[in-house]
């Protein structure tokens, strides 16, 4: 079973900066089946990024996802008040694996 | 507009059962396969069990088997979740998300609170 492991645990920057998070795989990533979500208190999951680098209906292009095997990477180019959230990584396919989340709080 | 509602959740006994239903509307239900993930408070995301369109094939993650059963009635356009033999640590909200045929899950309920306790 593929884990995913996120870094860092908890990012602290200001709006006007640029986010760089991390999701490494135990194991290769097949076809690049990854995706990134983001989650604000109270709501459900938001797809922001699937196939690793594919944005989702609607997302802003500020948010861009690379990667691939068993490194991926969502880029935030400029933070906006409104992105400061958790943010989790998934590996999908027949069955899915989530990474634990990294936290993006305001500095 | 995509709308996936969420019921049946509440308060439980450790060993009891519980069935979670999934109300979805504005797209073609019988097109796509769905999810069930859950988020046990104050935790992350975590997958419980996938169904194929047609309800042919079901994944589970491995402290659900035997214990969990997704399903689907395309006429009702309805996905559900039974739960058997409940633990306190299957306390979570739980989610139901469509599932995009090029992969994640773009739509996701509300969240149903399911809490285990004596």
């Amino acid at each position: 079973e593929i884990v995913l492991t996120q870094s860092p645990g908890t990012l602290s920057l200001s709006p006007g900066e640029r986010a760089t998070l991390s999701c490494r795989a135990s194991q290769s990533v097949s076809s690049g089946y990854l995706a990134w979500y983001q989650q604000k208190p109270g709501q459900a999951p938001r797809l922001l990024i699937y196939g690793a680098s594919s944005r989702a209906t609607g997302i802003p292009d500020r948010f861009s996802g690379s990667g691939s095997g068993t490194d991926f990477t969502l880029t935030i180019s400029r933070l906006e008040p409104e992105d400061f959230a958790v943010y989790y990584c998934q590996r999908y396919g027949l069955s899915h694996t989530f990474g634990q989340g990294t936290k993006l709080e305001i500095k | 507009e995509v709308q996936l509602v969420e019921s049946g959740g509440g308060l439980v006994q450790p060993g009891g059962s519980l069935r979670l239903s999934c109300a979805a509307s504005g797209f073609t239900f019988s097109s796509f396969w769905m999810s069930w993930v859950r988020q046990a408070p104050g935790k992350g995301l975590e997958w419980v069990a996938n169904i194929k369109q047609d309800g042919s094939e079901k994944y589970y993650v491995d402290s659900v088997k035997g214990r969990f059963t997704i399903s689907r009635d395309s006429a009702k356009n309805s996905l559900f979740l039974q739960m058997n033999s409940v633990r306190a640590d299957d306390t979570a909200v739980y989610y139901c998300a469509r599932k995009r045929q090029l992969g994640g899950n773009d739509y996701w309920g509300q969240g149903a609170l399911v809490t285990v306790s004596s």
